[in-house]
């Protein structure tokens, strides 16, 4: 049972490039996740969908960051511009809310972002 | 906005049990209580989570008072693997966010 895919693992990047990083969530999950982990700042949630749609995305940091969910199978987290301070490591989750407040998140393995 | 607060860190010896404890005082009525660990350079696992009863499966039990303002996640036999940051979250009952917190760095001694 394939748990959550991201990619790519490393990314290494000059600034001001765009950068796209990729989620498939576990076959069924309707609600995906995207969190950033800093040494300063630890885990954070950056937005999530239900049913491919945004819900909450109070946690991007700013216009730079875009996320998309075209399908259920399928997620994007795009930075444009990117600039040094973007370095953390990004990582996917998705679960299947039962309705009473107990759904569990699966987390991918992460995207390891490095902006030069 | 984290509600919880862990101790930074606890050492366990290999083979015992370790006991990581979690406070979380300002907890409502129906909001449960999450445990994760972190492993160095993976995302973070699901353990156990809990309402009010204590409950137990293949990793790990969790303890929770009566009055719902703490609980400990037992490890019972730690092992070198166990070694992670482990983290106590509670989830809020709108929404379906979960806010990380610092955590319990574990390290498990041989």
């Amino acid at each position: 049972d394939a748990g959550v895919i991201q990619s790519p693992r490393h990314e290494v990047t000059e600034m001001g490039q765009e950068v796209t990083l990729r989620c498939k969530p576990i076959s069924g999950h309707n609600s995906l996740f995207w969190y950033r982990q800093t040494m300063m700042r630890g885990l954070e949630l950056l937005i999530y969908f239900n049913n491919n749609v945004p819900i909450d995305d109070s946690g991007m940091p700013e216009d730079r960051f875009s996320a998309k969910m075209p399908n259920a199978s399928f997620s994007t987290l795009k930075i444009q511009p990117s600039e040094p301070r973007d370095s953390a490591v990004y990582f996917c989750a998705s679960s299947f809310p039962s309705g009473t407040f107990t759904d569990t998140q699966y987390f991918g393995p992460g995207t390891r972002l490095t902006v030069l | 906005d984290a509600k919880t607060t862990q101790p930074p860190s606890m050492d366990c010896a290999e083979g015992r049990a370790a006991n990581l404890p979690c406070n979380h005082s300002t907890i409502s009525g129906n909001e449960y209580v999450y445990w994760y660990r972190q492993i160095h350079s993976q995302g973070p696992q699901y353990i156990i989570h809990g309402l009010k009863n204590n409950e137990t499966n293949e990793m790990a039990s969790l303890i929770i008072t009566e009055d719902r303002k703490s609980s400990t996640l037992i490890l019972p036999h730690a092992t070198l693997r166990d070694t992670a940051v482990y983290y106590c979250i509670v989830r809020p009952n709108t929404g379906n966010q979960f806010y990380f917190g610092t955590g319990t760095s574990l390290t498990v001694i041989p």
